[in-house]
């Protein structure tokens, strides 16, 4: 079994700062199944990236992802107030699916 | 567009069985494309898969959860459920409905759970 493990567990940073969250699994995750989530209070999460860089519909282009292997990264480049929430990876194979534990992302 | 929505009781008794269903409309749930899956926080906890059905018929768990939990799908009315029995404190949750966007039924790209309903909050007390 795969475990995806994220880091750090909270980011204190600044609006305009830039922020980059990290996944790393326990074993090889193809490209192609390697996704990232946004969850903010009371909501359901929402998809921002799915093969590890592509961004999901109407997801600016402030949000990049990259990585492959065992090691992925998210990247906000300039943090908006709205993007202060917490954030999965979630791996996809063999027909079974592994969330990270999430970082969350806070105003300092 | 597709939405989903969750309907089932907030409330349910230890060693009970909880059925939820969560209703698909803005397309078919016989989608070659979409897995129809089940996901679940607990109170300040994170994002935990319990398992996907598909239209045929297929199922697939988490393996902690194997052994309590069905998952179906109605064609005919365009639904989805959950079934999970003995319950305990532990599986209070709020409880997500989700579609799992696949580029076919083998699912050789991944394009990540990209719709889901609003949740519902399920607690286990007697």
């Amino acid at each position: 079994e795969i475990v995806l493990t994220q880091s750090p567990g909270t980011l204190s940073l600044s609006p305009g700062e830039r922020a980059t969250l990290s996944c790393r699994a326990s074993q090889s995750v193809g490209s192609n199944y390697l996704a990232w989530y946004q969850q903010k209070p009371g909501q359901a999460p929402r998809l921002l990236i799915y093969g590890a860089s592509s961004r999901a519909t109407g997801i600016p282009d402030r949000f990049s992802g990259s990585g492959s292997g065992t090691d992925f990264t998210l990247t906000i480049s300039r943090l908006e107030p709205e993007d202060f929430a917490v954030y999965y990876c979630q791996r996809y194979g063999s027909s079974l699916l592994t969330f990270g534990g999430g970082t969350k992302v806070e105003i300092k | 567009q597709l939405q989903l929505q969750e309907s089932g009781p907030g409330l349910v008794k230890p060693s009970e069985t909880l059925s939820l269903t969560c209703t698909v409309s803005g397309g078919s749930i016989s989608s070659s494309s979409y897995y129809w899956g089940w996901i679940r926080q607990p109170p300040g906890k994170g994002l935990e898969w319990i398992g996907n059905g598909y239209y045929s018929g297929s199922s697939y768990y988490n393996p902690s959860l194997k052994s309590r939990v069905t998952i179906s799908v109605d064609t005919s009315k365009n639904q989805f459920s959950l079934k999970l029995n003995s319950l305990t404190a532990a599986d209070t949750a709020v409880y997500y409905c989700a579609g799992v966007h696949c580029s076919s039924t083998s699912c050789y790209y991944y394009y990540g759970m990209d719709v889901w309903g609003q949740g519902t909050t399920v607690t286990v007390s007697s």
